[in-house]
């Protein structure tokens, strides 16, 4: 049974760094092609992709982030970081992490988010 | 950037209807690349359908998709009440990038 579960705080001021972590269970980070990514929907509004960590730690960030943001991973915790520095207002949001799963079509494989945390809105304001 | 532009805005239906959900693409997708998300208040959003057509694990039936190159369709045959949410097209072939959502609400 698959699922990812985001913790961290709530509320942060301008300027301050956010650190989420993303625990998860029913898969490996260790296994060939698998990923944790984490995207973010403000309040009332669309799903924003930010970032993606891979099995073999490979990155890859939104650009709009791509300055700002870190996610790393341990995998003997089972768990992704995502680091956010210099928050804004703008980037209250409720903040999902989500697997990248694999699946068999046609002659090769397709990855995508399958499974998705249930979220954590993280406010900033001072 | 690819950008998904999804129409209409809003669906106003009554359950046992048929829905028709689109999205088009700035430039062409390979359809392998495209999938749908419903997301219900206060929820994640859950995978429907991927490669524009193959539905999920447990989706119902009633819910296929089509399209290629940039048009693409989600259709709903006999809306149940539980389908009314907000539905998101998201391309995964070029990096991630997600429509800004059709809201299904019944009418």
């Amino acid at each position: 049974q698959i699922s990812l579960k985001e913790s961290g705080p709530t509320l942060v001021k301008p300027t301050q760094t956010l650190t989420l972590t993303c625990a998860f269970s029913g898969f490996s980070l260790t296994t060939n092609g698998a990923g944790v990514g984490w995207i973010r929907q403000p309040p009332g509004k669309a799903l924003e992709w930010l970032g993606v960590i891979y099995w073999n730690d490979d990155k890859r960030y939104s650009p709009s982030l791509n300055n700002r943001i870190t996610i790393n991973k341990d995998t003997s915790k089972n768990q992704v970081v995502l680091t956010i520095t210099n928050m804004d207002p703008g980037d209250t949001a409720t903040y999902y992490c989500a697997r990248r799963g694999s699946y068999v079509f046609r002659a090769g494989r397709l990855y995508l988010f399958d499974y998705w945390g249930q979220g954590t809105l993280v406010t900033v304001s001072s | 950037e690819i950008v998904l532009t999804q129409s209409p805005g809003t669906l106003s239906l009554s359950p046992g209807e048929g829905a028709t959900l689109s999205c088009r693409a700035s430039q062409n997708i390979d359809s392998s690349y495209l999938a749908w998300y419903q997301q219900k208040p206060g929820q994640a959003p859950r995978l429907l359908i991927y490669a524009a057509s193959s539905r999920a694990t447990d989706i119902p039936d009633r819910f296929s998709g089509s399209g290629s190159g940039t048009d693409f369709t989600l259709t709903i045959s006999r809306l149940e009440p539980e389908d009314f949410a907000v539905y998101y097209c998201q391309q995964y072939g070029s990096w991630y990038t997600f429509g800004q959502g059709t809201k299904l609400e019944v009418k």
